[in-house]
């Protein structure tokens, strides 16, 4: 299936300071979705990206569609504790809903 | 608005039982995916229904089934349970699905909890 690489693996930042994490794939992707995750819920959009070179925001959140259709990043500007949590990446290649997930990127704000 | 709701939250079965899940979309929604997630595999998907029709289908054996009825609400079905299927397994709505599923992200529900002993 499609591999979709996710860095870091797991981030530990002081709260205020600016995240970025990203997603790269070997496939072309026609839409990239942002999603965290609390233990014990499941995941919550936060962004969703539909064309090439498309840079959305949403608050602290600010995510881009990279222009080769084949990555993706988001920045996380003056982290909280509340930020806490587990961040993946989605690709899908068709105009159905079969998404690909990254491995995910743990990130621990600390006070 | 009520998000996506997904019963029971958790099971447990024995393997070689049969187990069904159930899930309702976000009011409006009618494409209701299924996901699964595990420590070593993360989320992988399952297959997707789109006005109770399967649109697509991820790389999972038969004994994974689903269905999808008039109201949007789907089920999912997993039988002769082994051990390797302890996961959660999350179903996720859209607006529209299949070749009508653009600029429509899903939306996920808090999954379903299931171990297999």
């Amino acid at each position: 299936g499609q591999q979709l690489n996710q860095s870091p693996q797991s981030m530990f930042i002081q709260e205020g300071e600016d995240v970025s994490m990203n997603c790269t794939s070997s496939s072309i992707f026609n839409t990239w979705l942002w999603y965290k995750q609390d233990p014990g819920e499941g995941p919550v959009l936060l962004i969703a990206l539909y064309k090439a070179g498309e840079l959305t925001s949403n608050g602290r959140l600010t995510a881009q569609f990279g222009i080769t259709r084949k990555d993706s990043f988001l920045n996380i500007s003056a982290s909280i504790p509340s930020d806490v949590g587990i961040y993946f990446c989605a690709g899908s290649t068709n105009t159905g809903n079969q998404f690909y997930f990254g491995t995910g990127t743990s990130l621990t704000v600390i006070p | 608005k009520a998000g996506v709701t997904q019963t029971p939250r958790y099971l447990i079965k024995t393997r070689g039982q049969q187990v069904t899940l159930s899930c309702s979309p976000i009011s409006g929604h009618r494409s209701v995916s299924w996901y699964q997630q595990t420590p070593g595999q993360g989320l992988q998907f399952l297959f997707e229904y789109f006005s109770e029709t399967q649109r697509n289908k991820g790389n999972f054996p038969g004994r994974f089934s689903g269905r999808q009825f008039s109201n949007s609400r789907s089920e999912m079905n997993v039988s002769t349970l082994e051990l390797g299927d302890s996961a959660l397994y999350l179903c996720a709505s859209s607006l529209f699905g299949g070749s009508q599923a653009v600029n429509s992200p899903l939306h996920f529900g808090n999954g379903t909890r299931l171990t297999v002993t």
